[in-house]
């Protein structure tokens, strides 16, 4: 089992809607969790942190974080074109304080 | 959040050569990494470049392959030795900011090796 999964996708959402993007971890005793998205031949950028149970708003964009269900999310709303990228889930693990990077998920807003 | 120079932005090297990747912060931080991102995939942790003292390496990592440098707070490089094809990726400079958690990169070095 990986130690951070995410889903490749692509995803695709239609421009207006929620992109709801997903990212699971093994470690129960991580504290600490991330969101960068990547656009096409550019370096990670942060966009959310979360590190307590339950909702973190930031603009268009919510972190949810599950600890029971060891999941972390990231909705953006009123998707954006400008908003197609790969969004990369980051776990900062308990067991050795590694920061755990997911694959990414590549999202696609349609105009 | 620092701002982070890292040149060249990118090479395309002969097999057996060597290319030394500079990172140049505008301050000084404590934690500087150095990550390789192959096609298509996630961040691979390198080193870890602990100024005044020698790298530590993740596992799959040696220092006769990736020597790190460095000198100073706000400065790294990472080289990359005897290059193979297998070596094509792209470098990326990060440092982290406030508890050490929040990782920022430099805008990376694409490798291409013929």
């Amino acid at each position: 089992q990986k130690e951070v999964e995410q889903n490749s996708g692509p995803l695709s959402v239609p421009e207006g809607a929620i992109a709801s993007l997903n990212c699971t971890y093994s470690d129960r005793g991580s504290q600490s969790f991330f969101w960068y998205r990547q656009y096409s031949g550019k370096s990670p950028e942060l966009i959310m942190f979360i590190y307590s149970n339950g909702d973190k708003e930031d603009g268009r964009f919510t972190a949810q974080l599950n600890k029971a269900s060891q999941y972390v999310s990231l909705l953006i709303r009123d998707s954006q074109p400008s908003d197609s990228a790969t969004y990369l889930c980051a776990v900062l693990m308990d067991s050795n304080y590694q920061l755990i990077w997911g694959a990414g998920t590549k999202l696609i807003i349609k105009p | 959040s620092a701002v982070i120079s890292q040149k060249p932005s990118r090479d395309i090297c002969q097999r057996g050569t060597s290319l030394t990747i500079q990172c140049q912060v505008d301050s000084q931080v404590t934690m500087m990494f150095w990550y390789r991102q192959q096609p298509g995939q996630s961040l691979t942790l390198i080193a870890t470049a602990n100024q005044g003292s020698e790298a530590t390496y993740e596992s799959g990592f040696v220092i006769d392959k990736f020597p790190i440098s460095r000198p100073n707070l706000t400065f790294s490089t990472l080289t990359v030795s005897n290059m193979s094809p297998e070596d094509s990726s792209i470098y990326l400079c990060s440092v982290a900011e406030g508890s050490g958690e929040k990782l920022f990169f430099g805008s990376g070095t694409q490798l291409s090796v013929l």
